[in-house]
């Protein structure tokens, strides 16, 4: 079973940033939050990860709450190619028996 | 790189024959995963290697279905025999030292 939860579905205007959240309250010490993206008929896209701090690449920020319970996925100018459904995953980095559990996620819309 | 590759893109067959669906890792990647998504159930995913020798399996629906690694850069899925609940994409993906799995196009079956 997935052990994250995220809205269903959420939109966004063009250009704005979109901020998507992630419930995570199981989660353990050594366990890392992981964000995901599927765009319609492509593979999942790997967008970032992050343990406790909070973490900044070309393509979001991620943001993790310091009881590590939650988290933000932020697309700092959302544009139309962004439309997809954006998972949060949260798993051990180095494992040997655990692997990624994708949930629902969350379908998100970039609005023009 | 050209990241992980799959054959074929798609794949129309008749039920009861038998199917295979190819994959390359990304270069130097020691663990390879594959993924079948359906409307109704998801990603799920059905079996990894590691250093090409199965570790996992038990995602495997049944015995109609089997995986190959013969070597670092190429693995197989096979179901045999085919039938029309097995449509679906099906996804490979690699990851190095089992952090951050990146995903290959995917394969759409179609069993009719």
């Amino acid at each position: 079973d997935a052990k994250t939860t995220q809205p269903p579905s959420m939109d966004c205007a063009e250009g704005r940033a979109a901020n998507l959240p992630c419930n995570h309250s199981t989660i353990s010490g050594n366990e890392y939050v992981y964000w995901y993206r599927q765009i319609h008929s492509q593979g999942p896209q790997y967008i970032i990860h992050g343990l406790k701090n909070n973490e900044t690449n070309e393509m979001a920020s991620l943001i993790i709450t310091e009881d590590r319970k939650s988290s933000t996925l932020i697309l700092p100018h959302a544009t139309l190619r962004d439309t997809a459904v954006y998972y949060c995953i949260v798993r051990v980095a180095d494992n040997y028996g655990q692997n990624f559990v994708f949930g629902p996620g969350t379908r998100l819309s970039v609005l023009p | 790189d050209a990241g992980v590759i799959q054959s074929p893109r798609h794949e129309v067959t008749e039920m009861g024959q038998e199917v295979t669906l190819r994959c390359k890792p990304i270069s130097g990647h020691d663990y390879l995963f594959w993924y079948r998504q359906t409307m109704m159930r998801g990603l799920e995913l059905l079996i990894y290697f590691n250093n090409n020798v199965p570790i996992d399996d038990s995602g495997m629906p049944e015995d109609r279905f089997s995986a190959k690694m013969p070597n670092a850069s190429f693995s197989t899925l096979k179901i045999q025999p085919s039938e029309p609940r097995d449509s679906a994409v099906y996804f490979c993906a690699s990851s190095l030292v089992a952090k951050t799995q990146y995903f290959g196009p995917g394969t759409r079956l179609l069993v009719l």
